[in-house]
């Protein structure tokens, strides 16, 4: 079966422009999630999908950062403005239900680079 | 409040045994992951934990202890293709989030 989708996979854009991510879950896969990693640690959980409704965002800086899910299906991240200190990988997870023991299917990420 | 820990680095020969650990502090508690992340690739699952005892997978094992807070993650035989960072990572909040620890990059010495 295919993989999680993202794109692009790199993005270079100077600070205070916007710019846009894009994330196709596995096919079936109700919940998705999107993820910052800073080079060097973990992921920090930004927004949590459950189908087309948010079930988390409490880490999402939403002066600058949105994101939607259309249709349960693909997903958009946005930056607007971009800050120096929003260069990390983005990554994309889905995972089938929101079930105990359902893991996370993690996709390439987009590596972004703020100047 | 929430906290993962987990060793920044640690070296081991190929061939040998290493245990990579991790300690948590999460509001709920609903199953330890484990992933493993190439450089500059997307985390892989590894393996899943929730209730106390050793959970065996070919070469990786996964160890939970509840009450202390307290994962490990043992690889065997290892093979260089196993440097790469290692994330701890639990699901808290009746399943709501996944909170990662720092990583733990391993470097496989021939």
């Amino acid at each position: 079966e295919a993989g999680v989708a993202q794109s692009p996979r790199y993005k270079i854009i100077e600070k205070r422009q916007s710019v846009a991510f894009w994330c196709n879950p596995i096919s079936g896969h109700a919940t998705l999630y999107w993820y910052q990693q800073i080079l060097g640690q973990g992921p920090k959980l930004l927004i949590q999908f459950q189908n087309n409704g948010v079930v988390d965002d409490s880490q999402l800086p939403k002066d600058r950062f949105s994101a939607e899910r259309l249709k349960g299906v693909d997903s958009t991240l946005k930056i607007q403005p971009a800050k120096l200190e929003d260069s990390a990988v983005y990554l994309c997870a889905s995972s089938l239900v929101q079930r105990i023991t359902d893991t996370q299917y993690f996709g390439p990420g987009t590596r972004l680079t703020v100047l | 409040g929430q906290n993962i820990d987990q060793p920044t680095e640690m070296t081991a020969t190929e061939g040998a045994i290493v245990q990579i650990n991790c300690t948590y502090q999460t509001s709920g508690f609903n199953g330890l992951f484990w992933y493993q992340q190439h450089a500059g690739e997307a985390p892989t699952f590894l393996s899943y934990n929730v209730l106390d005892g050793l959970e065996e997978k070919g070469r990786f094992s996964s160890f939970l202890s509840r009450s202390k807070g307290y994962s490990y993650l043992l690889l065997k035989e290892l093979q260089m293709k196993d440097s790469a960072s290692y994330l701890c990572a639990v699901r808290d909040n009746y399943g709501q989030n996944f909170v990662f620890g720092p990583g733990t990059r391993l470097s496989v010495l021939p």
